[in-house]
C-alpha cells in the first residue's frame, strides 16, 4: 500500500481555518484519497474522499495537488468539536478495500 | 438514519474463555470491515465481507479469531481461547458495496479487555 505522511500535531483557533497537509508521494493512478477523522472514545468518521479534482462537502473541502503526491484537508471555521485525530489514506481496492490507518494528524482546537 | 450498531460496547472476560463480537451495518450495506484498536498498535484490518462472502481471511491475526456473516446482514467476530494480548476496541463498519471510493461508516466498537 502506498504510504501517507502527516504532521504528529497542529493547532488551531475556534473559528478560524485549519489546513491539514498530508504527503503521498507514491501514490499510484487508481489510488483514491480518503480523510477520516476519531474523537475519543469514538470510531473513526468519513469526512471526505477525492481522487484527482478538489471535493467539497457539508464537513471540509480536500485540495489535491495537480501531480497528485499530496493533499490539503480544509476545515473552514475550526470548532471546539473538531478536535480529534485526522487520517490521510490511500485506498486502492485489491482484494479487500481495506483502509491502512497511520498514526495521523492531532488537532488541538483552542477557544 | 441508524448507523453501524456493536454490540456489547465493552466486554471482559477471563484468558482462555471464548468471546462474541456483533455488528449491525448500515441497512442496505452489502460490504462490512473488521478493524481492531489497540494501545500500540494503532487501527488494524482484520476482515472484509461483500455479502456473505469473506474474499481473503489474511488479516485475522491468528487461527483462534473467526468471523462470519448470515443474511448479508450482521456480522460477528468469534475469539476463542482468548489471550491478554487481544485486549483491544473491535471495530465494525459498513459501505455501500466494496470499491476503493467508498466511504466506511464505523461504529463506536466493542472493548474488549482479557483478565
Amino acid at each position: 500500500d502506498a504510504k501517507t505522511t502527516q504532521p504528529n500535531s497542529m493547532e488551531s483557533n475556534e473559528e478560524e481555518p485549519v489546513h491539514l497537509p498530508c504527503n503521498h508521494s507514491t501514490i499510484s493512478g487508481t489510488d483514491y484519497i480518503h480523510w477520516y477523522r476519531q474523537l475519543p472514545s469514538q470510531g473513526p468518521e468519513y469526512v471526505i474522499h477525492g481522487l484527482t479534482s478538489n471535493v467539497n462537502n457539508r464537513m471540509a473541502s480536500l485540495a489535491i495537488a495537480e501531480d497528485r503526491k499530496s493533499s490539503t484537508l480544509i476545515l473552514h471555521r475550526a470548532t471546539l468539536r473538531d478536535a480529534a485525530v485526522y487520517y490521510c489514506i490511500l485506498n486502492s481496492g485489491g482484494s479487500n478495500y481495506k483502509l491502512t490507518f497511520g498514526k495521523g494528524t492531532l488537532l488541538t482546537v483552542n477557544p | 438514519g441508524a448507523g453501524v450498531s456493536q454490540s456489547p460496547s465493552n466486554k471482559v472476560t477471563e484468558k482462555g474463555k471464548d468471546v462474541e463480537l456483533r455488528c449491525d451495518p448500515i441497512s442496505g450495506h452489502t460490504a462490512l470491515y473488521w478493524y481492531r484498536q489497540s494501545l500500540g498498535q494503532g487501527l488494524e484490518f482484520l476482515i472484509y465481507f461483500q455479502g456473505n462472502s469473506a474474499p481473503d481471511k489474511s488479516g485475522l491475526p491468528s487461527d483462534r479469531f473467526s468471523a462470519e456473516r448470515t443474511g448479508g446482514s450482521v456480522s460477528t467476530l468469534t475469539i476463542q481461547r482468548t489471550q491478554q494480548e487481544d485486549s483491544a476496541v473491535y471495530l465494525c463498519a459498513s459501505s455501500l458495496f466494496g470499491a476503493p471510493n467508498q466511504p466506511q461508516h464505523f461504529g463506536d466498537g466493542t472493548r474488549l479487555s482479557i483478565l
